[in-house]
């Protein structure tokens, strides 16, 4: 079946950049997603990215996509205190049914 | 529109109680998702309904689990009986046609 993986955490100070990464193994993978979910709330589409983009730029944050390699980033430039909170990353399966997510990533961004 | 609306927003209840959990999605999404997190096993789908039809059930854990969705506009995620192995945070999700994901606030449930 579909794996989607990701690493536990991470730790950068403010106004420094982070990168998330995600590998993931359905190389039919159509839709691709970060989520980002703050404490005690549900989760919040941040960006999402069509299979055949390599890149994906949307303010502060960017999306690289290497099909080849199945891998998934998310670069958040100026990280903000307010940008702590666990970042998931996602892919629709064939057929556009279910989303696959990985198993998130705390970030925590230290003033 | 208001977002996926879920209720209640924290449940606790005692081993062997029934317990149901309600959703309502967004206006004129066709799909629908129930989700259940916890620290262990991270987000887990427990199955999702494709213009109210139940499409994969697969992830509910036993047939103590049970989930409707008699319209467009209500669900019902439903345990009977609990246990405590229940206890974790269940999210309830739609779909719009641009295959775009929104989520609920989420149901904190807690079996004591």
């Amino acid at each position: 079946g579909e794996d989607v993986e990701q690493s536990l955490f991470l730790s950068v100070r403010e106004g420094d950049s982070s990168v998330i990464n995600c590998t993931y193994t359905d190389s039919s993978s159509t839709y691709l997603y970060w989520y980002k979910q703050e404490p005690g709330a549900g989760l919040q589409l941040l960006t999402y990215i069509f299979s055949n983009m390599d890149m994906k730029q949307d303010q502060r944050l960017t999306v690289l996509l290497n099909k080849k390699d199945k891998h998934l980033s998310l670069r958040i430039a100026d990280t903000q205190t307010g940008d702590s909170a666990i970042y998931f990353c996602a892919e629709t399966n064939t057929g556009f049914q279910k989303l696959v997510f990985g198993t998130g990533t705390r970030l925590l961004v230290s003033p | 529109d208001a977002g996926v609306i879920q209720s209640p927003r924290h449940e606790v209840t005692e081993m062997g109680q029934e317990v149901t959990l309600r959703c309502k999605p967004i206006s004129g999404h066709n799909s629908l998702f129930w989700y259940r997190q916890t620290m262990m096993r991270g987000l887990e789908l427990l199955i999702y309904f494709n213009n109210n039809v139940p499409i994969d059930d697969s992830g509910m854990p036993e047939d103590r689990f049970s989930a409707k969705m008699p319209n467009a506009s209500f669900s019902t995620l439903k345990i009977q009986p609990s246990e405590p192995r229940d206890s974790a945070v269940y999210f309830c999700a739609s779909r719009d046609d641009n295959e775009k994901l929104f989520f609920g606030s989420g149901t904190q449930l807690s079996v004591l």
